[in-house]
């Protein structure tokens, strides 16, 4: 089993759908979770972290179950620039404070007009 | 403006001629990584450095070596690289715990 497991899509919706992600880890002593997005060819740039009480920014929600071992991702009111590669990452118990990620190979999204 | 450098952002290279792949951020960040991405397995860690003179393997370090000299410095070397090393390597930096940015990444083809 992969310690990061995501749904690569793609998800192919309409501007000004809702959409979400899920992402499942598989060690439930993972410290802290993130949301990165990754442009075509582009380098990954950080979306959101992800708290335990849950967390918004805008548009986008994201939620942590530790019972369950999963997080997810909620964007609402898709824009076309909202097209992108979502990636699940988490930080494992041995990451010892530092940013040793575990990414999830990413879910596409394409948003159309 | 704070940033990642990575150098080359393409190179194709044969079987077996050494290559190095360069590194740098301006943030005084403690920690530097490098990834390689191919599809379907999503970003994997090659080697990771916590500080000056203090390095480690990643989950996929065969093949690779690291140095880490300068605190601003990481660079990535292939010393015999082989066509299964063919991907897109990321170096990101970051404090302790907090956000990692990425280098805008090196495809590498070895043929």
């Amino acid at each position: 089993r992969k310690e990061v497991e995501q749904d690569p899509g793609p998800f192919n919706v309409p501007e000004g759908a809702t959409v979400a992600f899920n992402c499942t880890y598989s060690n439930s002593a993972s410290q802290s979770f993130f949301w990165y997005r990754q442009d075509c060819r582009k380098e990954p740039k950080l979306l959101m972290s992800v708290y335990s009480s849950g967390n918004e920014d805008g548009r986008f929600t994201a939620q942590l179950n530790r019972a369950s071992q999963y997080i997810s991702l909620l964007i609402r009111d898709s824009k076309l620039s909202d097209s992108a590669t979502y990636l699940c990452v988490v930080n494992p118990p041995w990451g010892g404070g530092y940013n040793k990620l575990i990414f999830g190979a990413g879910t596409r999204l394409a948003v159309h007009p | 403006e704070a940033q990642v450098t990575q150098n080359p952002r393409y190179l194709i290279t044969v079987t077996g001629k050494k290559l190095t792949v360069t590194c740098s951020q301006n943030m005084n960040h403690e920690y530097m990584s490098w990834y390689r991405q191919d599809p379907g397995l999503g970003l994997r860690q090659i080697y990771y450095s916590m500080n000056v003179e203090v390095t480690d393997k990643g989950d996929v370090p065969e093949g690779y070596k690291v140095s880490r000299k300068e605190k601003r410095n990481f660079p990535l070397i292939l010393e015999s690289p082989s066509p299964n090393q063919t991907s897109l390597y990321f170096c990101a930096s970051s404090l302790k715990g907090a956000e990692a940015f990425f280098g805008q990444g090196t495809r590498l083809t070895v043929v």
